[in-house]
């Protein structure tokens, strides 16, 4: 069974732009999670979805936001890019009748 | 709300010593507790989990991991490490056994010297 993956690996972008994380959770997890991963603040809760809907949402602004498709790959935008943005995004996912998360390798985004 | 401390940034300890990685935690509520480690450009792998029952628990690659509730502390230790356990480890805790919503603390390096 392939694992969580995330798409890209890595990510420059400058000031302003936005961009866009994907994630496609092991075949049968229906519940997708988002963190940042960053030397200062180290792993922060993003959000979480479960069959396309958001059930749980950490305290990030609303430039960071997310979605669920319903083959419950889970995408999530981050607009108006900061410097502070530059972290390790992890993606992860969970079958609805296992407690364990399963994390991704992770995309590594940086904001010049 | 909840929080964790793990009181220790950096561990290096020699390899086939033993070693013990501190946790503690605050909260509210009733928690479940996790240890998770992260090797150099990987995502996060559970070593173990505690939910309920023994306060003794097991995980994988030798770890085991204590859960003291009158101390709020969930210590990590392993008998002997190898090379290979050089990686970071976080403690975490949630509010629900199976919730996604887990609360980290700050990790703690390992560096495991030959």
């Amino acid at each position: 069974k392939a694992g969580v993956t995330q798409t890209p690996r890595y990510l420059i972008k400058t000031r302003g732009q936005q961009v866009t994380l994907s994630c496609s959770p092991i075949s049968g997890h229906r519940s997708v999670s988002w963190y940042q991963q960053t030397p200062g603040q180290g792993l922060q809760f993003l959000f979480e979805y479960f069959s396309e809907t958001q059930r749980n949402k950490g305290n990030f602004p609303g430039r960071f936001s997310g979605r669920q498709f319903s083959n419950s790959r889970s995408e999530m935008n981050v607009s108006t890019l900061e410097l502070g943005d530059s972290a390790l995004y992890l993606c992860a996912s969970r079958g609805s009748t296992n407690e364990k998360l399963f994390f991704g390798s992770g995309t590594q985004l940086s904001v010049l | 709300a909840q929080s964790v401390t793990q009181l220790d940034s950096q561990v290096p300890v020699f390899e086939e010593a033993p070693v013990e990685l501190r946790c503690n935690y605050s909260s509210s509520v009733s928690v479940y507790l996790f240890w998770y480690v992260q090797y150099p450009n990987q995502g996060l792998q559970l070593l173990l989990k505690y939910l309920s029952g023994s306060t003794l628990v097991k995980g994988i690659n030798g770890f085991e991991a204590e859960f003291n509730k009158s101390q709020t502390s969930f210590h990590l230790r392993k008998p002997s490490v190898h090379i290979s356990d050089t990686a970071e480890y976080f403690c975490a805790v949630s509010d629900k056994a199976a919730g996604n919503k887990l609360t980290f603390g700050g990790g703690t390096r390992v560096l495991v010297k030959p």
